[in-house]
């Protein structure tokens, strides 16, 4: 069975600050898929990432970057210099095998951003 | 990029009442469809798989005679809420899989409520 989870439930910071989000994951398979996903109050899922087990290069894009580490099963998200833009609720979620299957989500985190 | 179209995207409906909510995969085909329920603050549950031309298959405590899910065409899966109550009221959200990059694409969303 997946699991994901994020423990930190929400997180204020004030603008311009970095904020690094957790998700840790459990799993059987020896390949899978993992994703994070940010969710305005407009409800809509907006795709952010996707890194598959075998890769675990690190990967940044603009304010965004992400941390892979097998070795701790964890995936976390850091935004650098935030912005007000950026808050909404992130999910991160595991997919076996061949990202075929269904996806499981963590709680996720909702971020808020004070000007 | 391929979109899936959902509608409507809030509705309101009295108890006792049914509800369909449908979602159009555009300019591809999806095979498979998953059906999540979001709650006010909480993370995203996988309702159903459903497949282009065979039965749903329904998660762990759902009611499959509540939820009836068709998948019909290989552009087109609807989840009709029957008997409705207020309890129901929830934000629905389907996904496809994109099967070319092993990626998922979600729809709008529908936030139903009943009152």
């Amino acid at each position: 069975a997946q699991k994901v989870t994020q423990a930190q439930t929400e997180i204020s910071v004030v603008e311009k600050e970095d904020v690094t989000l957790d998700c840790v994951y459990e799993t059987r398979d020896t390949t899978y898929y993992l994703f994070w996903y940010k969710q305005p109050p407009s409800g809509e899922l907006v795709f952010l990432i996707r890194r598959n087990s075998f890769d675990e290069q690190n990967e940044i894009s603009g304010r965004y970057s992400w941390n892979f580490q097998k070795s701790t099963s964890s995936f976390n998200f850091t935004i650098t210099a935030s912005q007000v833009v950026d808050s909404a609720v992130y999910f991160c979620a595991l997919s076996p095998r061949f990202g075929n299957e269904k996806l499981t989500f963590g709680t996720g985190t909702r971020l808020t951003i004070i000007p | 990029g391929a979109v899936v179209s959902q509608h409507p995207s809030w509705v309101i409906c009295k108890s006792g009442t049914s509800v369909k909510i449908e979602c159009r995969s555009l300019d591809f085909q999806a095979t498979t469809m998953f059906w999540y329920r979001q709650f006010p603050k909480q993370s995203l549950m996988l309702m159903a798989t459903s497949n282009e031309g065979s039965k749903a298959t329904y998660e762990q405590g759902v009611e499959k005679d509540k939820f009836l899910i068709n998948h019909a065409s290989l552009t087109l899966s609807t989840l009709t809420v029957t008997s409705a109550h207020p309890e129901d009221s929830s934000f629905y959200i389907c996904s496809a899989i994109l099967r070319d990059n092993y990626g998922y694409t979600f729809g709008s969303g529908t936030r139903l409520t009943v009152v």
